[in-house]
C-alpha cells in the first residue's frame, strides 16, 4: 500500500462548482498535512496545512481531517478556471526529523 | 526575505557525466529536502538533510546519488555517472526547525542525452 494515496484524475468541474480532492495514508502516528497546488511545469506551493481533527477553512479553501479513517481532503468552493491545476496531498512522518511525504497529485481541471 | 533558491533552473547533461544541484534554503531554515519528479508523475522523496546530518536518505538510489548540506553554502546534491533514466525535475524544500510546513525552491531541470 503507498503511504499516501490519491486518485489521480482528472477531476473536472464547471466554473463556480465546488471541487473535492481526497486523499488516504497509511502511516497512523503522522500528524501533519498539507496540500499542494502545483502550476504545469512550476513548483509546487503550499495552500492549507491542517494538524488536528475536523474542518480548517481558508479564502475558499477548505481542508478536513479525519484520523480515525486516516482521511485528508480539500474543498474548493465557487471554482475558477485559474484553480485548474495539480493538487498534491503530503503527510508528514517521523524519521528522526519530519518527512515529507507526498501522493502523486489529483489534476483538476475547472472549465469556464 | 528570499525564497528557497535552486540553481541551475536547467542542466543539460551527457550521459556518463556529473550533475551537481544546488540549493540555497530560506534564512532560518536548517532542513532541506530533495524530491524527483519524473515528467507527469508526482514527487519522490529522495534525502532529507540537517545541517550537516543526513536524517533520512530512504529514497536515494543506492549508487551514483549523494547529497550533502555543510555548516556553510548551500546543499548539494550529486549525480554521478547520469543515465537518460535520471532526466527529470529536481525539487529543493526548506523548512525551519520548530515547524514542518516546507517550502519549494523553482526546481532544476536535468536532461540527459
Amino acid at each position: 500500500q503507498k503511504e499516501v494515496e490519491q486518485n489521480s484524475g482528472p477531476l473536472s468541474v464547471p466554473e463556480g462548482a465546488i471541487a473535492s480532492l481526497n486523499c488516504t495514508y497509511s502511516d497512523r502516528v503522522s500528524q501533519s498535512f498539507f496540500w499542494y497546488r502545483q502550476y504545469s511545469g512550476k513548483s509546487p506551493e503550499l495552500i492549507m496545512s491542517i494538524y488536528s481533527n475536523g474542518d480548517k477553512e481558508d479564502g475558499r479553501f477548505t481542508a478536513q481531517l479525519n484520523k480515525a479513517s486516516q482521511y485528508v481532503s480539500l474543498l474548493i468552493r465557487d471554482s475558477q478556471p485559474s484553480d485548474s491545476a495539480t493538487y498534491l496531498c503530503a503527510v508528514n512522518a517521523w524519521t528522526g526529523g519530519f518527512k515529507t511525504i507526498f501522493g502523486a497529485g489529483t489534476r483538476l481541471f475547472v472549465k469556464a | 526575505n528570499a525564497g528557497v533558491m535552486q540553481n541551475p533552473r536547467h542542466l543539460v547533461r551527457r550521459r556518463g557525466q556529473e550533475a551537481r544541484l544546488r540549493c540555497s534554503p530560506m534564512k532560518g531554515h536548517s532542513h532541506v529536502y530533495w524530491y524527483r519528479q519524473l515528467p507527469e508523475e508526482g514527487l519522490k522523496f529522495m534525502v532529507y538533510l540537517q545541517k550537516e546530518n543526513i536524517i533520512d536518505e530512504s529514497g536515494m538510489p543506492k549508487e551514483r546519488f549523494s547529497a550533502e548540506f555543510p555548516k556553510e553554502g548551500p546543499s548539494i546534491l550529486r549525480i554521478q555517472q547520469v543515465v537518460r533514466g535520471d532526466s527529470a525535475a529536481y525539487f529543493c524544500a526548506s523548512s525551519p526547525p520548530d515547524r514542518t510546513e516546507a517550502f519549494f525552491g523553482q526546481g532544476t531541470r536535468l536532461t540527459v542525452v
